[in-house]
């Protein structure tokens, strides 16, 4: 077990609706990453958050965001869902904002239907 | 750009034989290489990093600049290493460290 949890492991919605994914990173770590992975895309960076800052984007949607708290728990919130955003999200977590080595929750499958 | 290409989707090997997965990588820079694991309903494991250069689970990787290769190779492979296999790649710190994946390559030890 990594340390790094997520919650809800299964989230099931509708078209148009808005969803929070929430992400816990290991005891310590302070840099958080999300990332998509879905079966024509496979596995995409989305963003990553250092300490509170966002300090790395990548193919993040306009219509996604996230935020990482003074707790060091990080949430990606979802909006205005489309079919094509049903995948797996992962989290990630590193000791700080430069280390390589990530380690992965396990992340929550959102089937929008 | 970052890129990495795994161009193998499936191998399917006998148990006991050598198996190899292919990673090729485009980067301009000196990457990070890593070998990713994930099997069956958990979450995706490091199963080792270049700049390391040690064995996990019997496995190996070298990194080929020339080649721009980052191949990972077991001599004698054991049904337990059924899995999905993900080759990454780090670049430059500054620009935050993101994990650029390749497609993956599933692995299936038969018995």
């Amino acid at each position: 077990d990594s340390g790094v949890t997520q919650t809800p492991k299964h989230l099931i919605t509708a078209t148009g609706q808005r969803v929070t994914l929430r992400c816990s990173p290991r005891s310590g770590d302070l840099s958080v990453y999300w990332y998509q992975q879905s079966l024509d895309q496979g596995l995409q960076f989305l963003i990553q958050y250092y300490n509170g800052e966002e300090r790395a984007k990548g193919n993040i949607l306009e219509r996604f965001s996230a935020q990482q708290f003074p707790d060091l728990h990080s949430e990606l919130n979802l909006s205005s869902l489309e079919l094509g955003d049903s995948a797996l999200y992962f989290c990630a977590s590193s000791v700080d904002r430069s280390s390589y080595e990530q380690y992965f929750g396990p992340g929550t499958r959102l089937t929008v239907t | 750009a970052q890129r990495v290409t795994q161009p193998e989707k499936l191998l399917s090997v006998f148990k006991g034989a050598p198996v190899e997965l292919k990673c090729n990588y485009s980067y301009s820079g000196s990457p990070e290489l890593f070998w990713y694991v994930q099997y069956s309903r958990q979450r995706l494991q490091l199963l080792l990093r270049h700049i390391s250069r040690e064995s996990i689970k019997g496995f190996t990787a070298d990194l080929n600049k020339g080649e721009t290769s980052f191949h990972l190779k077991k001599p004698f492979a054991q049904e337990e290493d059924s899995a999905m296999y993900y080759c990454a790649l780090s670049g430059f710190k500054a620009a935050g460290n993101k994990l650029t994946f390749g497609g993956g390559t599933r692995v299936l030890v038969k018995p």
